[in-house]
């Protein structure tokens, strides 16, 4: 079946600090593949997505890109602010069939000043 | 604005009542999904509705009881929980379910408590 793996939390980094937040996943088929967001006391965001091999996927200085050869979609930014603190999921959804999304436990950031 | 919104934000209920979650979308979309999302665990897929009908059932217990009554509002009916219901849940919607192109929408989400 269709699973996601995220790296383990909580990351604490200071602010102006490089980000990786590490996703690989296992799927039948070629996924769509999804950095969702969640500011405390919030539902989820999408943050960014890329639905085919080597496509980037960014938003608000954050990148991902879709490494079919690694099955991977890590997440990055190169400097970090306070208000980037949340809990990051990354998901996977099959482009073909009528499949939800498959989520990863989250990992949750702290960028302290 | 979300476009999704859940009510109540925060509900604490005993193991012997009734209650009901509220789910509304502004967004026109006619898929709409209820999740768990309990400490340390990922985000559990509880239902989904396209078109008011239910196309998804994730072996949910039957103390949890959604309804759809049209493609705007969503509800989970809520009857005898246990202790370990105790999650937040979170309302979703998205254009049709299971298209890659289509992100899906949530709600902020109702906090639920069980005594």
């Amino acid at each position: 079946g269709n699973s996601v793996t995220q790296m383990e939390g909580p990351v604490t980094l200071s602010e102006e600090a490089f980000l990786t937040i590490n996703c690989t996943y296992t799927a039948t088929g070629y996924p769509s593949l999804f950095w969702y967001v969640q500011y405390p006391g919030e539902g989820l965001q999408l943050l960014l997505k890329a639905t085919k091999a080597d496509d980037k996927g960014s938003n608000k200085g954050f990148e991902a890109t879709y490494r079919k050869e690694t099955t991977s979609f890590h997440l990055e930014k190169g400097s970090v602010q306070v208000s980037d603190s949340a809990v990051y999921f990354c998901a996977l959804i099959q482009n073909s069939g009528n499949t939800p999304l498959v989520f990863g436990k989250g990992t949750r950031l702290s960028v302290i000043a | 604005e979300t476009g999704v919104t859940q009510t109540p934000r925060h509900l604490v209920m005993g193991m012997t009542n009734k209650k009901s979650l509220k789910c509304e979308q502004h967004l026109g979309h006619n898929a709409m999904y209820w999740y768990k999302q309990s400490a340390k665990k990922p985000l559990e897929l509880m239902f989904v509705y396209s078109l008011e009908e239910r196309v998804e059932n994730n072996s949910v217990p039957s103390r949890f009881s959604p309804e759809c009554p049209n493609s705007s509002h969503l509800f989970l009916h809520l009857h005898t929980l246990q202790p370990e219901d105790s999650a937040l849940y979170l309302c979703a919607s998205s254009q049709d379910p299971g298209r890659a192109d289509q992100p899906q929408h949530f709600g902020d989400g109702t906090r639920l408590s069980i005594l």
